[in-house]
Order: structure tokens, then C-alpha cells, then sequence
């Protein structure tokens, strides 16, 4: 199983932009690299995924190196909603099964 | 588009009852679905992968016996908690994946998830 580490937590204020970045050095061949977004007491929401290079769309940009063994979110100018925990997830794909672990998240606190 | 439904959204139960948790993709169809509990400041713990019309598939350490899981049909399944008892409290929450084409592939569609505490 590809295991991901991600900082535990970050501050930041309204209106910066915001960088979390996840580590996955044993990522395979065939995975894929997954965002989602968790607020207290919901599910998780699907931010954004990407294989290689980077990838963009209306809320943020995912950058993944050569390597593949991290890749960085980026939230361009964050307001108070989007505090948050985020999660960085690295799919395997056994068979018919599919083996998926997500690492303890990042809790975003955006302040005003 | 790609909605998934989960229902009920909160349940509070008397120790030793079965409880049942729906979760719907309400848009699309579910090759497979996936059970996930969380405990309060934790991350989420895959409990099971099942897909439709197949036996489901649990993690290490999560008794079959005791979450029943069925996946009948390419858009509902359930998780039935049976014999609950105080320890089963927690958040559970499912996902669904689809047909790549219909929905994004490789990308989970969560659903609100049921806050269940047992007395």
C-alpha cells in the first residue's frame, strides 16, 4: 500500500495562498493522486486528482513532481470556509479490489 | 452529477440492536462501494470494499459477522451493525466509484455519512 504523510496541521490567513504537501515514496505505477476535502461531521469531498505534472480546475491546482513521490495542493487565496481537514490519497488497484488508505490529513485553519 | 446518498444521517440505539445504514449513488452507477468509520480527531479506516453482486471485502481487524454488508444492486448498498454495543459509536461514512465514462474513474463520491451512538 502506497502510505501517505502530510503535515498534521497549518495556519494561514484569509486571502494567502495555501500549499499542502503529501508524501507517498512507495507510489505504483498505476496510481493515482487524490484530494479531498473533510468538514466536521461530513464526508469527504473530491478537490481535485492528477497523475503526473500538474493538474488545475475552479478551486485548486495539484502540483506532482517527476517522481511522483509527493505532490502539493495548492488553494489559491483561502477564506474562512475553507478551513478544513485535508486529505491526500494514493489509490492501488489489486484485481477487483481496491486497496486505499488514507494518512491522518491536514487540519487547514484559515484566520481572519 | 455523481450524488451518493447515506441514510439515516444520525442514529441513537439501545445496546444490542441491529442497525442498518443505506448508502444510495443516486446518479450514477456503483461498480463499487466502499464503508469507512471514523472516530472523533481520526482519519478515516476502510472497513470494507464491495461490489455489486459479490461478497464484500474487509480489512484486517473488522469482524464480518458484525457489519453485515450488501451490495444487491449497482446503486444501494447497507451496513448493518449488528448487536450494537457502545463501542460501535462512530461516524460511519460510505463512497462510491463508477463506471469510468459515467463518472470520473479512480475518484470515490462520498456520502454525508450516519453518526451512530449507542446507549
Amino acid at each position: 500500500l502506497a502510505k501517505t504523510t502530510q503535515p498534521i496541521s497549518m495556519d494561514s490567513y484569509e486571502g494567502q495562498e495555501v500549499n499542502i504537501t503529501c508524501s507517498h515514496n512507495n507510489i505504483a505505477t498505476n496510481d493515482y493522486i487524490t484530494w479531498y476535502q473533510q468538514f466536521p461531521s461530513q464526508g469527504p469531498r473530491f478537490i481535485i486528482q492528477g497523475y503526473k505534472t500538474k493538474v488545475t480546475n475552479e478551486v485548486a491546482s495539484l502540483f506532482i513532481p517527476a517522481d511522483r513521490k509527493s505532490s502539493t495542493l495548492s488553494l489559491p487565496r483561502v477564506s474562512l470556509s475553507d478551513t478544513a481537514v485535508y486529505y491526500c490519497l494514493v489509490g492501488e488497484k489489486a484485481g477487483s479490489a481496491r486497496q486505499l488508505t488514507f494518512g491522518s490529513g491536514t487540519q487547514l485553519t484559515v484566520l481572519p | 452529477g455523481a450524488v451518493v446518498s447515506q441514510h439515516p444521517s444520525r442514529v441513537i440505539c439501545k445496546s444490542g440492536t441491529s442497525v442498518k445504514i443505506e448508502c444510495r449513488s443516486l446518479d450514477f452507477q456503483a461498480t463499487t462501494m466502499f464503508w469507512y468509520r471514523q472516530f472523533p480527531k481520526q482519519s478515516l479506516m476502510l472497513m470494507a470494499t464491495s461490489n455489486e453482486g459479490s461478497k464484500a471485502t474487509y480489512e484486517q481487524g473488522v469482524e464480518k459477522d458484525k457489519f453485515l454488508i450488501n451490495h444487491a444492486s449497482l446503486t444501494l448498498s447497507t451496513l448493518t451493525v449488528t448487536s450494537a454495543h457502545p463501542e460501535d459509536s462512530s461516524f460511519y461514512i460510505c463512497s462510491a466509484e463508477g463506471l469510468a465514462g459515467a463518472v470520473a474513474k479512480n475518484i470515490q463520491y462520498f456520502g454525508a455519512g450516519t453518526r451512530l451512538s449507542v446507549l
